[in-house]
């Protein structure tokens, strides 16, 4: 298994650009979650995603920030414009939504760590 | 809703002592119950889970944890400790209800083995 697959592992920006990050979850997953780590505020749920639909995206900062699942193999994250609190390693996790013993395990990739400079 | 409460933010010990991190949570309806582990610049991994069953659950790396429902506590205990521990643990707690698959994350343990 290749595990959930991120790119890119750093990003590094300047304030008011446009930036995209990636998520490959594990192929036969059917839900996604973006979180966002920063030493301030911990482990933060921003969005997910059951069957490439959102169903929870209450945890989005604000309007810069747009989550998108077009198909069941890929994510993407996006900031515009990026702001230097934006900072933080944002983590995709996947797992699949099933009764039974898989229920609710996430699994999580490598995280892409942004600076907004 | 359900949240997750864990007491100590750091965690000292020295190797080969044992340890104990704690975790409370609080829900209306069942859960299930989890400890992750981040080691530095790396996501997060499985340590165990509790889903039914036996109470008392054991994950990778000699870790285990017991689920006592009474006191709404899931603590994570290891009978000695490696430097190799050091690390960041996550407790999450999440429903049993259908469809309802999200995770919620307390603020971590940071664990430091002292050589």
């Amino acid at each position: 298994d290749a595990g959930v697959i991120q790119s890119p592992r750093h990003e590094v920006t300047e304030m008011g650009q446009e930036v995209t990050l990636r998520c490959k979850p594990i192929s036969g997953h059917n839900s996604l979650f973006w979180y966002r780590q920063t030493m301030m505020r911990g482990l933060e749920l921003l969005i997910y995603f059951n069957n490439n639909v959102p169903i929870d995206d209450s945890g989005m900062p604000e309007d810069r920030f747009s989550a998108k699942m077009p198909n069941a193999s890929f994510s993407t994250l996006k900031i515009q414009p990026s702001e230097p609190r934006d900072s933080a390693v944002y983590f995709c996790a996947s797992s699949l939504a099933r009764q039974g013993v898989a229920k609710n395990i996430q699994y999580f990739g490598a995280g892409t760590r942004l600076s907004v400079l | 809703a359900q949240s997750v409460t864990q007491l100590d933010s750091q965690v000292p010990v020295f190797e080969e002592a044992p340890v104990e991190l704690r975790c409370n949570y609080s829900s209306s309806v069942s859960v299930y119950l989890f400890w992750y582990v981040q080691y530095p610049n790396q996501g997060l991994q499985l340590l165990l889970k509790y889903l039914s069953g036996s109470t008392l659950v054991k994950g990778i790396n000699g870790f285990e944890a017991e689920f006592n429902k009474s006191q709404t506590s899931f603590h994570l205990r290891k009978p000695s400790v490696h430097i190799s521990d050091t690390a960041e643990y996550f407790c999450a707690v999440s429903s049993l209800q259908t469809g309802a698959n999200n995770l919620f994350f307390g603020t971590g343990t940071r664990l430091t083995v002292i050589p």
